[in-house]
């Protein structure tokens, strides 16, 4: 199975910050990466697929780059509604694996 | 707007089997494998998210599932009431978890249902 490891596994941050978070893939998964946004209580939330694809509805704060086996997720600036965690997920094959997550925390 | 529903008991007995299902709205249980599938998820403190299996058509029903589950997993689709079910045999305190539903489009789960905490517990 790929594994996904995720880094930092939480992140210190304030309202208008710039939080970037990486996702490693255990062997080359192409661009196949999504983001996810978890928050208690709730079904986690598509941010990006394919590594850099903006899911419909998602703020323009949030982008995703990479390729290969390293991959990152961008918030150019804060908000409140942003503190939650932060997972990423291969789609290269079966099974579909997710990282650890990252905590964004104030 | 694609919605999934979610029903199914929050509690059952070790050995037992475990029985969800995932009603969709706004698509078809039957739409081409090629564009769309049908997941089960779960999350754990101790696992995190783990993908269990899907359930696809494409000319013919289609099932792919973990094997770390082994034979104790099924994943149904149900095409009159446009629902897919997930049913987990003998289970142990270890299946303790919130099992999701979702779709899986473009490789990402784009649509999920909203949960249900299933505790395995005598």
């Amino acid at each position: 199975d790929i594994q996904l490891t995720q880094s930092p596994s939480s992140v210190s941050a304030s309202v208008g910050d710039r939080v970037t978070i990486t996702c490693r893939a255990s062997q080359d998964i192409s661009n196949w990466l999504a983001w996810y946004q978890e928050k208690p209580g709730k079904a986690p939330k598509l941010l990006i697929h394919a590594a850099s694809n903006l899911h419909t509805g998602v703020p323009s704060r949030f982008s995703g780059s990479g390729s290969g086996t390293e991959f990152t997720l961008t918030i150019s600036s804060l908000q409140p509604e942003d503190f939650a965690t932060y997972s990423c997920q291969h789609g290269h094959d079966l099974p579909f694996t997710f990282g650890g997550g990252t905590k964004v925390e104030i | 707007q694609v919605q999934l529903q979610q029903s199914g008991p929050r509690l059952v007995k070790p050995s037992q089997t475990l029985s969800l299902t995932c009603a969709i709205s706004g698509d078809s249980v039957s739409t081409d494998g090629n564009i769309a599938t049908w997941n089960w998820i779960r999350q754990s403190p101790s696992r995190g998210l783990e993908w269990l299996g899907r359930t696809y058509y494409m000319s013919e029903w289609s099932h792919d599932y973990a094997l770390s589950l082994g034979s104790r997993i099924t994943i149904n689709p149900d095409t009159s009431k446009n629902q897919f079910s997930l049913q987990l045999n003998s289970v142990t305190p270890e299946d303790t978890a919130l099992y999701y539903c979702a779709r899986v489009r473009n490789r990402a789960f784009d649509v999920w249902g909203q949960g249900t905490m299933v505790t395995v517990s005598s």
